[in-house]
C-alpha cells in the first residue's frame, strides 16, 4: 500500500530555534499533502494544504510566517516551525493523496513528529 | 452542532464482545466516510471507508452508513485487547478537498 514517510519522529528543541519536518511519499506521487497538528486528547486539526509547485493554503488561525511549508516536488513536502515556542509543542502529522486515485480516496498518513520545545 | 461528533468514551468492552462506535455529522452533502484507528502516540491508520448507504464488511469490521439520519458507525466483532485505541471518524464534506475529523472515541478492550 501507499507509504508516507515522515522525519524526524521526535525532536526536542530550545525556544526560539527553527525545526524542519519532512514528509515524503515513497511509492506514489502526491499532488497534495496535508499538515495536521494534534494536541493531547484532541482531534487532528488541519493546519495547511500543500500543492506541488504552488503556495500552501493555510487554515484560519494558522500563521503562515511561522509555519513555512514547501512542496517542491510530487514526493516531498516540508514544514518548518520557525522561532518555536513551548506552545508549539505538539504532534505534527503529514498526509498525502495519490494523484492517480479518485478525489475521495482516503489519506495516507506519515508516522508523525513529536515536537517538544523547551 | 459540530461538523463531526463522536462520544469521547472510553468505551469499555470485554474481549470477544462486539464494540459499537458511532459518529454523527451535520453536513448532509458529505460524500465519503472513513474510520481511522489511532494508537497512543501514533498517527492514524485507515480501517474502513464507506461511500453509500448500508453496511460494508471487512473481516471483523463492519461500517454502517445512514445518510438520511446522518450517522456512520463502526462495529468490531470479537474485540481483542489489541483493538484498544482511539477511533476517528472522518468525512469529506461537499465542496471540500480535505477530510474533517471527529475527536475520536477511545475503545478499551479488557482481556
Amino acid at each position: 500500500g501507499a507509504v508516507v514517510s515522515q522525519h524526524p519522529s521526535r525532536v526536542i528543541c530550545k525556544s526560539g530555534t527553527s525545526v524542519k519536518i519532512e514528509c515524503r511519499s515513497l511509492d506514489f506521487q502526491a499532488t497534495t499533502m496535508f499538515w495536521y497538528r494534534q494536541f493531547p486528547k484532541q482531534s487532528l486539526m488541519l493546519m495547511a494544504t500543500s500543492n506541488e509547485g504552488s503556495k500552501a493554503t493555510y487554515e484560519q488561525g494558522v500563521e503562515k510566517d511561522k509555519f513555512l511549508i514547501n512542496h517542491a516536488s510530487l514526493t516531498l513536502s516540508t514544514l518548518t516551525v520557525t522561532s518555536a515556542h513551548p506552545e508549539d509543542s505538539s504532534f505534527y502529522i503529514c498526509s498525502a493523496t495519490d494523484r492517480l486515485s479518485s478525489y475521495n480516496s482516503p489519506l495516507h498518513f506519515g508516522n508523525g513528529t513529536r515536537l517538544t520545545v523547551t | 452542532q459540530k461538523e463531526v461528533e463522536q462520544n469521547s468514551g472510553p468505551l469499555s468492552v470485554p474481549e470477544g464482545a462486539i464494540a459499537s462506535l458511532n459518529c454523527t455529522y451535520s453536513d448532509r452533502g458529505s460524500q465519503s466516510f472513513f474510520w481511522y484507528r489511532q494508537y497512543s502516540g501514533k498517527s492514524p491508520e485507515l480501517i474502513m471507508s464507506i461511500y453509500s448507504n448500508g453496511d460494508k464488511e471487512d473481516g471483523r469490521f463492519t461500517a454502517q452508513l445512514n445518510k438520511a439520519s446522518q450517522y456512520v458507525s463502526l462495529l468490531i466483532r470479537d474485540s481483542q485487547p489489541s483493538d484498544s485505541a482511539t477511533y476517528l471518524c472522518a468525512l469529506l464534506r461537499s465542496g471540500y478537498s480535505t477530510l474533517t475529523f471527529g475527536k475520536g472515541t477511545m475503545l478499551l478492550v479488557s482481556p
